[in-house]
């Protein structure tokens, strides 16, 4: 069974930093690209960050980028966001999300774990 | 950027009655390999996405065939035969065919 559960969210002051994790189980991860999807608070749904299966290629959406780095570690089959420079705007429930069975949509998503940029 | 342009955003519906979504991107869907990745979600309260639909028809896995889904181009949408209880989510379209992946608004359906 596909299992995807985050960690690492909480409450930080803006400017801060957080680092989120993805631990992925029930499939081959390195053989799979990964994402980050993130949720504001009543609001939509917003992709964040894709890495490729061996983590050579990274795209960031342009809220995000040379702010957000996302990497994996294929040995410890996990998904990591390193959040730094955090703004308010960042409040969201972040979901990693990935395509294993279907062409072009993601089929399992993750509970999500909430981070929360406030002072 | 494509934008995707989900209708209505809100729907409320009947027991036992057809509901209807659109999604209209600003761009073709059309990818180079010749397929139009365009996928619907459904996101229950408190509960994450789950996926309902892949390229444009597809029903994923589990998921119940009242649901359809059909469009073209950038004109696509999605369809409940007869919506049940169960039903009560926001519906998304989205699209992986282009950096940014993009998604729709979101429709909130609720029980008339």
């Amino acid at each position: 069974e596909v299992q995807l559960l985050e960690s690492g969210g909480g409450l930080v002051q803006p400017g801060g930093s957080l680092r989120l994790s993805c631990a992925a189980s029930g499939f081959t991860f390195s053989n799979y690209a990964m994402n980050w999807v993130r949720q504001a608070p009543g609001k939509g749904l917003e992709w964040v960050s894709k890495i490729s299966g061996s983590g050579d290629s990274t795209y960031y959406a342009a809220s995000v980028k040379g702010r957000f780095t996302i990497s994996r570690d294929n040995s410890k089959n996990t998904l990591y966001l390193q959040m730094n420079s955090l703004r308010a705007e960042d409040t969201a429930l972040y979901y990693c999300a990935t395509r294993i069975a279907t062409p072009g949509a993601f089929d399992y998503w993750g509970q999500g774990t909430l981070v929360t940029v406030s002072s | 950027d494509i934008v995707m342009t989900q209708t209505p955003l809100s729907l409320p519906v009947t027991l036992g009655q057809p509901a209807s979504i659109s999604c209209r991107s600003s761009q073709s869907l059309v990818s180079s390999d010749g397929n139009t990745y365009l996928s619907w979600l459904q996101q229950r309260p408190g509960q994450p996405p789950r996926l309902l639909i892949y390229k444009i028809s597809n029903r994923f896995s589990g998921v119940p065939d009242r649901f359809s889904g059909s469009g073209a181009g950038t004109d696509f949408t999605l369809k409940i035969s007869r919506v049940e209880a169960e039903d009560v989510a926001v519906y998304y379209c989205m699209q992986p065919t282009q950096f940014p992946y993009t998604f729709g608004q979101g429709t909130k359906l609720e029980i008339k």
